[in-house]
């Protein structure tokens, strides 16, 4: 079974610029979240998905984060215009059914987002 | 905001020695405790889900303790070898996010 897949898994670009991370779930996941981990800091919860609506977006920094989820099967996180602050490492993880205290979450490799 | 500590922050030990780490959580509307294990630029890898007081779990020389009434998880590693070195994660969970640690970093030495 194929795991978590994220998309690039690294991308330098400058202040300003927009960048698009892809996240492939683990097939037949309908809850994807994304994190972030800022350097030296802890991994930060962002979003949460089931299927293709957004349950709770309480942790996106502000609104140059977009992600979406078309379709209910791969989502993306978009950054336009970036910032310094947003360099860090972006994680995507799926789990079957998200509520129950046992469901596991499947992490991906991260996306390295380094802003300049 | 979910205070979740983990301690220590590093760790160097050799290979064949024993060790643990604590992992300090809220003790109130406790849901779960996840352990992970995370290479650099590799997937974070699932350890445990903990879910009750006095949880005690265990894969190959890995194993975890859990106490929900005082908000502390322990990590152990028996026998430590050079591929265990990674950062170990806890995570506790609230609703659907998980709030995790900053991690303890372990290094393991022939």
């Amino acid at each position: 079974e194929a795991g978590v897949t994220q998309f690039p898994s690294h991308s330098v670009i400058e202040k300003g610029q927009t960048v698009t991370l892809r996240c492939d779930p683990i097939s037949g996941h309908d809850n994807l979240y994304w994190y972030r981990r800022v350097m030296g800091k802890e991994i930060k919860f962002l979003l949460h998905f089931v299927k293709e609506s957004k349950q709770d977006e309480s942790g996106m920094p502000n609104n140059r984060f977009l992600a979406e989820r078309t379709g209910g099967t791969y989502s993306t996180l978009k950054v336009q215009p970036a910032e310094l602050e947003d360099s860090g490492v972006y994680f995507c993880a799926s789990s079957v059914q998200g509520t129950t205290s046992t469901d596991t979450q499947y992490f991906g490799p991260g996306t390295r987002l380094t802003v300049l | 905001i979910l205070n979740v500590e983990q301690s220590p922050q590093s760790l160097h030990v050799q290979e064949g020695d024993s060790t643990n780490f604590t992992c300090s959580f809220p003790s109130s509307n406790f849901y779960a405790l996840h352990w992970y294990r995370w290479e650099t630029a590799k997937s974070p890898e699932a350890l445990f889900v903990m879910t009750l007081n006095g949880d005690e779990k265990k894969k190959g020389r890995i194993s975890a303790t859990l106490n929900t009434k005082e908000g502390y998880s322990y990590l152990y590693i028996k026998g430590s070898q050079p591929e265990d070195s990674a950062t170990y994660l806890c995570a506790f969970k609230s609703g659907y996010a998980l709030n995790f640690g900053k991690g303890t970093s372990l290094l393991v030495t022939p």
